[in-house]
């Protein structure tokens, strides 16, 4: 089975931009979840999508939002890129229910550079 | 609220010595516990998963952990390290009783294995 993909694997733009990631789970999989990652905060929550619905939303301003398809793919664009937003944003999907207990299964990542 | 700590941002060892990375969590119900681990540039990849049932739990490339309920932990271990398992590792919890809440993680362990 393919693993998780993210497109583009790496991205530079510069400040006020906006900018639109994103990401194909494993096949079968409705759950998908995104985190930025920096080296200073470490791993932080974006947003869950199940089934085409944001179950989970995590602590970002409202720059920051998603979606999912109904192929379970998502998206999450970025507007008005701040020199902060530079990051690896990181894509999961996990298993046929979403359930609590079943693993998530990450991207490669794509590397945001803001200028 | 559901945490997770790891003491120790850096741990280094021998080849062919063992490698204990400790992680320690806090949840108000049963917690369900993950070990990941990260190579530069790269996403996160699943190591092992403590559920239910027996507490050492046996993973991929060698690795174990076990899940100790008085003192709140989840230690990864392996036998013997190779220097290939030198990376990024990180511990997450998510609190069975809460749903389908996201998965929290510590902060990561960087794990240095000298030849």
């Amino acid at each position: 089975k393919a693993g998780v993909t993210q497109t583009p694997r790496y991205l530079i733009k510069t400040r006020g931009q906006q900018v639109t990631l994103s990401c194909s789970p494993i096949s079968g999989h409705r759950s998908v979840s995104w985190y930025q990652q920096t080296p200073g905060q470490g791993l932080q929550f974006l947003f869950e999508y199940f089934s085409e619905t944001q179950r989970n939303k995590g602590n970002f301003p409202g720059r920051f939002s998603g979606r999912q398809f109904s192929n379970s793919r998502s998206e999450m664009n970025v507007s008005t890129l701040e020199l902060g937003d530079s990051a690896l944003y990181l894509c999961a999907s996990r298993g046929l229910a979403g359930g609590v207990g079943e693993t998530q299964y990450f991207g490669p990542g794509t590397r945001l550079l803001v200028l | 609220a559901q945490s997770v700590a790891q003491p120790e941002d850096q741990v280094n060892v021998a080849e062919g010595n063992p490698l204990t990375v400790k992680c320690t969590y806090s949840v108000s119900g049963n917690p369900y516990l993950f070990w990941y681990v990260q190579y530069p540039n790269r996403g996160l990849q699943f190591l092992l998963k403590y559920i239910t049932g027996d507490n050492l739990v046996k993973g991929s490339y060698g690795f174990e952990a076990e899940f100790n309920k008085s003192q709140t932990s989840f230690h990864l271990k392996k036998p013997s390290a190779l220097v290939s398992d030198s990376a990024l590792y990180f511990c997450a919890v998510r609190d069975m009783r809460q749903g389908n809440t996201p998965l929290v993680f510590g902060k990561g362990t960087r794990l240095s294995v000298i030849a």
